[in-house]
């Protein structure tokens, strides 16, 4: 199966900076990326598909990019409403959906 | 509006069993595959289990594999997980998701609220 890693596991920014996420998969998964969003205590939510694109109502301050194995999410200027974890997850061909292990942004 | 609501959850004693029911509205539900993906406490997503639109290809994660079983029902619009032989670290909220009208597109473009399943004696 197809394993997934985030770096880094948490970081602390200032409200305005530019944040960036990296997920690496273990083998080649073309543009097979998908990007959540998930406040404490609610359902995860949908922010990039296929590695690059922004899911309507999106803001377009987030972004995302890579392929093959490298990927990454970026925050162009983080918003106190930003504070959330954010998991990749891969869907090369058929399942199993790998998700990473999440990566957790707080506010300076 | 698209609405996915899952019902079920509870605390049930290591070996028994829980059906977990999501009941889905706002969109032609039998055209779209679905999904179970589930949150241990403090803990990451966890992808558990997919079903095709047509209900006809199924697909588990090798830790629930043999013990728990997707399935739906298109005239009632619901979703369901059937979960035997529950082990402790089975206890999570569970979520249901839309995924795209393939399976192999897992698109995850709408959620539940999350049922909490707990497996304790």
């Amino acid at each position: 199966d197809i394993q997934m890693t985030q770096s880094p596991s948490s970081l602390s920014a200032s409200v305005g900076d530019r944040v960036t996420i990296t997920c690496q998969a273990s083998q080649d998964i073309s543009n097979y990326l998908n990007w959540y969003q998930q406040k404490p205590g609610k359902a995860p939510k949908l922010l990039i598909y296929d590695a690059s694109n922004l899911e309507t109502g999106v803001p377009s301050r987030f972004s995302g990019s890579g392929s093959g194995t490298d990927f990454s999410f970026t925050i162009s200027s983080l918003q106190p409403e930003d504070i959330a974890t954010y998991y990749c997850q891969q869907y090369d061909n058929l399942p199993p959906f790998t998700f990473g292990p999440g990566t957790k942004v707080g506010i300076k | 509006e698209v609405q996915l609501l899952e019902s079920g959850g509870g605390l049930v004693q290591p070996g028994g069993s829980l059906r977990l029911s999501c009941a889905a509205s706002g969109f032609m539900f039998s055209g779209y595959a679905m999904t179970w993906v589930r949150q241990a406490p403090g803990k990451g997503l966890e992808w558990v289990s997919s079903i095709s639109g047509s209900g006809g290809s199924t697909y588990y994660a090798d830790s629930v594999k043999g013990r728990f079983t997707i399935s739906r029902d298109s005239s009632k619009n619901t979703l369901y997980l059937q979960m035997n032989s529950l082990r402790a670290e089975d206890t999570a909220v569970y979520y249901c998701a839309k995924g795209g009208p393939s399976i192999a597109a897992p698109k995850f473009d709408y959620w539940g609220q999350g049922t909490l399943v707990t497996i304790s004696s």
